[in-house]
């Protein structure tokens, strides 16, 4: 079936050090959103990516869309303690109009 | 304004018994999903409104689960016969028309099923 993946599952960093995860779907996205899930929160919006190709940034977060919409990416620059947290992709699929979450990364900084 | 808010916040219930689930979106907010969260792990799909009806109910995992909403606005899942496994925190989100809009999540259920 169709799948949205997503690596790393964990990633630890050193407070400064950049961050990145990947987003990769088995079939075209008509579109991607990411949201950040603080440790015993719940999901928050951070951006919907919609063009072939297309990058957004949000201060120190980047995020990019394939050009083939079939992946994404999440860049953190420097990452902060405020950083750590669950981030999950969710494509839209093409071919059904499902919206399908990644498994998420989640992401520890070391002050 | 008002966010997505749901309830209850905890639930502990015991094995076979019925459970109640509520969720009330944002107002005017058109379309409503319920996910749910294992400890840890990612989200689980489980259906999607549009208005009242359900377009997407593929994520439902047996028919002991079921969801309805009224008036397009209130929604409430069910849960028949509770198992074990049924343990785990239950969010509902909702967004402005379709899912081609940013979700906006509730803080979520806790569900115990000892």
């Amino acid at each position: 079936g169709q799948q949205v993946m997503q690596i790393p599952q964990y990633q630890h960093v050193q407070e400064g050090e950049d961050f990145t995860t990947y987003c990769n779907s088995s079939t075209t996205l008509s579109n991607i959103q990411w949201y950040k899930q603080r440790p015993g929160g719940h999901p928050v919006f951070l951006i919907q990516l919609v063009k072939s190709g297309e990058v957004k940034k949000q201060k120190r977060l980047t995020f990019q869309f394939g050009e083939a919409k079939k992946n994404s990416s999440l860049h953190i620059t420097a990452t902060q303690t405020t950083d750590v947290g669950t981030y999950f992709c969710a494509g839209l699929s093409s071919n059904t109009g499902k919206l399908i979450f990644g498994q998420g990364t989640t992401l520890q900084v070391k002050p | 304004g008002a966010g997505v808010s749901q309830s209850p916040s905890n639930k502990v219930t015991e094995k076979g018994k019925d459970v109640e689930l509520r969720c009330d979106p944002i107002s005017g907010h058109t379309a409503l999903y319920w996910y749910r969260q294992s400890l840890g792990q990612g989200l689980e799909f489980l259906i999607y409104f549009q208005g009242n009806s359900a377009p997407d109910k593929s994520g439902l995992p047996s028919d002991r689960f079921s969801a309805e909403r009224t008036g397009g606005s209130v929604s409430t899942l069910t849960i028949q016969r509770t198992q074990q496994e049924d343990s785990a925190v239950y969010l509902c989100a909702s967004s402005l028309r379709d899912i081609l809009y940013e979700q906006y999540f509730g803080p979520g259920t806790r569900l115990t099923v000892t």
